[in-house]
C-alpha cells in the first residue's frame, strides 16, 4: 500500500462549488504540505503543518484553507472554487528532523479541473 | 530569499545520449541539496541528495554534486534510457521551495 494517499485522484467541479482533497499517510511523520503544480511554474507550497496543532500559510494560501484532523490526515478545501484553481495537487510529508525538513514524500496527486 | 533556477526544457534527447540539467540556488546558509523525479502520472520521489560542499549525490545512473563557490547543482547521467523521461527538480532541503522543473524526453 501506498504510504502517502490522496482522494479523489480526479475531481471535476464548477466554479463556485466548496472542495475538499484529502491526503493520508502511513509514515509516521509530523510534517504535512500541501502544494499546487502548474505547467511551467513548478511546485508551489500552498499550506503546511509541522505537527497537528501548527498550521502555516505558505507561498499561494489565497483561497484555500486546511484542516490537520490527525497526525496521520492533513485535508486540503477550496471554499469557492475559480477556473484558476485548475491544477494537479500535491500533498506531501516529511520527518521532523533538525535543520529544517528532509526528504519529502509526495502522494500521487488529485488533478482539480474547475469550470 | 531563497530561490532555485533550473535549465529550461523540454530536453529531448536520443537513447545513451549525455544529459546535464543545469540547477543553481540561492538560500540563506549551505543546506543540503536534493533531485526530486516525477515520472508521468505520478507524485514526486527522492532521486539523490548531496548534504554538504563538495558532495556527490548519486542514484540510477544519476549524479549531481554540490559546488558551494558556484552555488549549483547540476544532475548528470551518461547515458540516457527511455525510461528516464520524467520531469526533474532540484531544491534545497528545508526552504519548502522547488525549481520549475526541467522536462526530460529520450528518444529511442
Amino acid at each position: 500500500d501506498a504510504d502517502v494517499t490522496q482522494t479523489p485522484r480526479n475531481r471535476i467541479t464548477k466554479t463556485g462549488k466548496r472542495i475538499m482533497l484529502e491526503c493520508s499517510q502511513t509514515k509516521g511523520h509530523d510534517r504535512m504540505y500541501w502544494y499546487r503544480q502548474d505547467p511551467g511554474l513548478g511546485l508551489r507550497l500552498i499550506y503546511y503543518s509541522f505537527d497537528v496543532k501548527d498550521i502555516n500559510k505558505g507561498e499561494i494560501s489565497d483561497g484555500y484553507s486546511v484542516s490537520r484532523q490527525a497526525q496521520a490526515k492533513f485535508s486540503l478545501s477550496l471554499e469557492s472554487a475559480i477556473p484558476n484553481q485548475t491544477a494537479l495537487y500535491f500533498c506531501a510529508t516529511s520527518d521532523s528532523l533538525a535543520g529544517g525538513p528532509d526528504t519529502q514524500y509526495f502522494g500521487p496527486g488529485t488533478r482539480l479541473t474547475v469550470l | 530569499g531563497n530561490s532555485v533556477t533550473q535549465m529550461e526544457g523540454p530536453v529531448t534527447l536520443s537513447e545513451e545520449a549525455f544529459l546535464t540539467i543545469n540547477c543553481t540556488y540561492t538560500a540563506t546558509g549551505y543546506p543540503s541539496l536534493f533531485w526530486y523525479v516525477q515520472y508521468p502520472g505520478e507524485g514526486l520521489q527522492l532521486l539523490l541528495k548531496a548534504t554538504k560542499a563538495d558532495d556527490k549525490g548519486s542514484n540510477k545512473g544519476f549524479e549531481a554534486t554540490y559546488r558551494k563557490e558556484t552555488t549549483s547543482f547540476h544532475l548528470e547521467k551518461g547515458s540516457v534510457q527511455v525510461s528516464d523521461s520524467a520531469v526533474y527538480f532540484c531544491a534545497p532541503r528545508g526552504k519548502l521551495v522547488f525549481g520549475a522543473g526541467t522536462i526530460l524526453r529520450v528518444k529511442s
